[in-house]
């Protein structure tokens, strides 16, 4: 079965600092990863997303997450936070075999001045 | 705009009352999903669907949890006989063809039962 396990439910950095957003995930098979944003009074948005190619993944707004299979990780990562990227992180996975997609619980990133 | 629309934004509903929550995906999207958020938590998956097929309907939390989409385009969602615990923001996704692709979601339902 697949799971999703973000370890942090908030994380707070100074604007300017960078930003780590961990997520472990569990699936039997190759998955497809995702990193969905969701600020307040928004609907949810794509960062960015693995899916079996390069394991080093870009997305928008400077975001970058690397797929790690020997740790069963997909960490998100930032060089330098902005004020606007407050809000909530979903970590989500997918995999082939199936319809059902699982987010995790989500880590809400506060940046402050 | 060609995003995924929901309506109504916001439903108060009475416990007991029933609900119809609809969904509008992006034109000409295979996959489309349902999915509910409580308040603090993330989004747990409902059902999907494959044109008009639902082919996953393992999430949805009991028999008086329906979902439909007969031409494979526009969805609803039906809440029979709504109890205080369904309060929740109901989220509807679609893709443009496998259901592990990119989704597009919608800005939700925010169901309040009182």
């Amino acid at each position: 079965a697949q799971s999703v396990t973000q370890l942090d439910s908030h994380v707070s950095v100074s604007e300017g600092t960078p930003v780590l957003l961990r997520c472990n995930y569990s699936s039997s098979y190759s998955p497809s990863l995702f990193w969905y944003v969701q600020h307040p009074n928004k609907g949810l948005q794509l960062l960015l997303k693995y899916t079996s190619a390069a394991t080093l993944v870009k997305g928008i707004n400077g975001f970058e997450a690397e797929f790690k299979k020997s740790e069963t990780s997909f960490h998100l990562t930032k060089p330098s936070a902005h004020m606007s990227d407050a809000a909530e992180y979903f970590c989500v996975v997918s995999d082939f075999r199936g319809f059902k997609t699982i987010f995790g619980a989500g880590t809400r990133l506060f940046v402050k001045a | 705009g060609a995003g995924v629309s929901q309506s109504p934004r916001y439903k108060v509903a009475k416990r007991g009352q029933d609900v119809a929550l609809r969904c509008d995906p992006i034109s000409g999207h295979v996959s489309l999903f349902w999915y509910q958020q409580a308040l603090g938590q993330g989004p747990e998956f409902l059902t999907y669907f494959q044109n008009e097929a639902q082919l996953d309907k393992s999430g949805l939390p009991s028999d008086r949890f329906f979902a439909e989409r007969p031409e494979g385009s526009v969805s609803t969602l039906k809440i029979q006989r709504t109890q205080q615990e369904d309060s929740a923001v109901y989220l509807c996704a679609s893709s443009l063809l496998e259901p592990q692709e990119t989704q597009y979601f919608g800005p939700g339902t925010r169901l309040l039962v009182l």
